[in-house]
């Protein structure tokens, strides 16, 4: 049991390069999330989804994009990378349906520099 | 913007101690979690408690909700070195029990 996968585990990119951080999980989870987390702050929201097919904006949306295709997983898109993009990027997913909430499962996160 | 601060933002005790960790909330939540981070890792969830709940226990935890006070703390008895990480509060809040808003943490260090 996998829980929450996320690759690659460091990135370090150009500005105005682009990329893609993978996000797998494998429990059947509906939601599932983007944070980004940066020094002295909290984890902010940058996407989620509730379900495959549908997606909708967090409170930092924009420089990125995210599809949910399936229900295991979740790509966020950096589309042009900006060194105020540099983070540690974490997935999470939760089930909704019986017996939720249940708290967040995270995968190990993406530290990204953008240099 | 953060819903739930931490306090205090930095704690250090001797193992064996208990370790108390507040969070401080803005408006009407449906659920608060807390969270434990360890250095470099991704978060674990710890407990969750919800509005109608005044206090949940899982092994050495303890976390407590003043809905009045908007407060919630938490309590890990007996500490040992490999409590030492981060801890934050997250409260689900309006329509979501699930949608999450996070506070900046507390770091905590167990010296030996």
């Amino acid at each position: 049991n996998a829980g929450v996968t996320q690759t690659p585990k460091f990135q370090v990119l150009k500005t105005g390069q682009s990329m893609t951080l993978q996000c797998a999980q494998d429990m059947n989870h509906e939601y599932m999330s983007w944070y980004r987390q940066d020094p002295g702050m909290g984890l902010r929201l940058i996407h989620y989804s509730v379900g495959a097919g549908i997606t909708d904006q967090g409170e930092v949306p924009n420089g990125y994009n995210v599809s949910r295709s399936t229900t295991e997983d979740f790509p966020l898109r950096l589309l042009s990378a900006a060194p105020s993009q540099t983070s540690v990027y974490f997935c999470a997913s939760s089930p909704l349906g019986q017996g939720a909430p249940r708290g967040y499962t995270f995968g190990s996160g993406t530290r990204l520099t953008v240099v | 913007s953060q819903q739930g601060e931490e306090d205090p933002q930095a704690l250090s005790i001797q193992e064996g101690e208990n370790a108390t960790m507040n969070c401080s909330y803005k408006t009407s939540i449906n659920n608060l979690q807390w969270y434990r981070q360890n250095s470099g890792r991704g978060l674990v969830h710890l407990i969750l408690i919800r509005s109608n709940e005044r206090e949940k226990h899982s092994g050495r935890l303890r976390v407590t909700l003043d809905t009045s006070k908007k407060s919630s703390s938490l309590l890990i008895t007996a500490s040992r070195a490999a409590d030492t990480a981060s801890y934050f509060c997250a409260t689900a809040q309006g329509d979501s029990n699930y949608q999450l808003i996070w506070g900046a943490g507390t770091k905590l260090i167990i010296k030996p």
